[in-house]
């Protein structure tokens, strides 16, 4: 079974710009979760995504938006990007968003702001 | 507020040696969860361990065990028999229940803690 998979792997913007992720879950998992990390700040959830529907959003402004699609392909989008959005952002899949579900993480996109 | 501490930015340990990492956490939820999570260099995050918060018993994973000391909102990995395998970042993981008094839940990752392995 394929694992979690980000597109694109390496991005590179300048500030102001937008940009999307992209997340595709393994096969038969419907919970797709966000994470930002960064040297300063460590690990933190950005938000989750269940059944098309966003369940829980950790403490970020709202440049920071997502969506998942039927497939549970989820996407990630940044507006307005400042240098302070430069981070490796992880996506990671369970078959759902219970807690005692494992969660299986992609190897991340690694967002440069210029 | 929910915080998760671990206090050792690195460790080192000798192969085939035990080591013990150390994690704190504070919540004021009742229910919730603690995790290890492993995330090697350029490789993939993968979880290591679980501890429901209602258990008593420690959880244990083959060489990987954990001390959770509930009272003292304590949270230490323990690795037996360490592998070079087993160099890599190590992150505690705090996580309310799915359902809480404000009908969201936290998800707060401490700082890391990078395990040396030498041969």
């Amino acid at each position: 079974k394929a694992g979690v998979t980000q597109t694109p792997r390496y991005l590179i913007k300048t500030r102001g710009q937008q940009v999307t992720l992209s997340c595709s879950p393994i096969s038969g998992h419907r919970s797709v979760s966000w994470y930002q990390q960064t040297p300063g700040q460590g690990l933190q959830f950005l938000f989750e995504y269940f059944s098309e529907t966003q369940r829980n959003k950790g403490n970020f402004p709202g440049r920071f938006s997502g969506r998942q699609f039927s497939n549970s392909r989820s996407e990630m989008n940044v507006s307005t990007l400042e240098l302070g959005d430069s981070a490796l952002y992880l996506c990671a899949s369970s078959l759902d968003p219970s807690p005692t579900d494992t969660q299986y993480f992609g190897p991340g996109t690694r967002l440069t702001v210029l | 507020a929910q915080t998760v501490t671990q206090s050792q930015p690195e460790m080192s340990v000798q192969e085939a040696e035990t080591v013990t990492l150390s994690c704190t956490y504070d919540t004021s939820e009742s229910d919730y969860y603690l995790f290890w999570y492993k995330q090697p260099p350029s490789r993939q995050m993968i979880l290591v361990i679980r501890q429901e918060a209602y258990k008593q018993q420690n959880a244990t994973e083959n060489r990987f065990s954990v001390n959770f000391q509930k009272a003292a909102k304590s949270f230490s990995l323990k690795i037996s028999d360490s592998q070079l395998g087993d160099a890599a970042m190590y992150f505690c993981a705090c996580r309310t229940s799915l359902i809480t008094t404000s009908g969201t839940y936290k998800y707060i990752f401490g700082t890391g803690t990078r395990l040396k392995v030498l041969a």
